[in-house]
């Protein structure tokens, strides 16, 4: 079965501008979650995503949002990039409602100069 | 949010020998999942635990699953040199953070040859 892939691996934007990327999880999983990962701050949760729906969202200012579709991908977007949006974005996905398990891909790395 | 706290920061150790990390959470968490992540990569999930006193091996690799329920443990025995990585727990609460995990800041584990 093949794992979590996100596009695209790496970025590089300039302040001001916005971003989208992109979460295709293992099949059959139906949870995507999405991390921000800094050297300052560690894996910071930003929201999660089932069955087309947002259930929770961590605690990130309303420039970042994401969608899910009906095939499970997902997507995030970042506008108004800030330089401190400079990080790696993880995507996870998990079976379902019951399942904590997450799978995570490569990461795609975005830096804002 | 809740606190992870993981310890040590960094251990750097002679290949052959035996290595101990742990976790712990400001709260009870019903789930405890330790994950390694390498250079450029997502992190991988190594071990999931689900029940409180729970003991769960993964090859050289064992983990358990407090009973006070505010913490976890990994070790990690006769270390190679392929297990060089950052080791991060993660644990949810399955309260009202469906679908969110959250992270300690990891430990770097050195092992030379």
């Amino acid at each position: 079965k093949a794992g979590v892939t996100q596009t695209p691996r790496y970025l590089i934007k300039t302040r001001g501008q916005q971003v989208t990327l992109s979460c295709s999880p293992i099949s059959g999983h139906r949870s995507v979650s999405w991390y921000q990962q800094t050297p300052g701050q560690g894996l910071q949760f930003l929201f999660e995503y089932f069955s087309e729906t947002q259930r929770n969202k961590g605690n990130f200012p309303g420039r970042f949002s994401g969608r899910q579709f009906s095939n499970s991908r997902s997507e995030m977007n970042v506008s108004t990039l800030e330089l401190g949006d400079s990080a790696l974005y993880l995507c996870a996905s998990s079976y379902g409602t019951a399942s904590y398990e997450q799978y995570f891909g490569p990461g795609t790395r975005l830096t804002v100069t | 949010g809740q606190q992870l706290n993981q310890s040590p920061q960094s251990m750097f150790i002679q290949e052959g020998e035996d290595v101990s990390m742990n976790c712990t959470s400001s709260s009870i968490f019903n789930t405890w999942l330790w994950y390694k992540q390498e250079p450029g990569e997502g992190p991988v999930l190594l071990i999931a635990l689900y029940k409180a006193g729970e003991l769960t091996s993964n090859g050289r690799l064992t983990a358990q699953f407090g009973i006070t329920r505010k913490d976890s443990f990994l070790n990690i025995s006769a270390s190679i040199p392929s297990d060089v990585g950052i080791y991060f727990c993660a644990g949810n609460d399955r309260g009202s953070t469906l679908g969110r995990l959250y992270f300690g800041r990891g430990t770097q584990l050195t092992v030379w040859p």
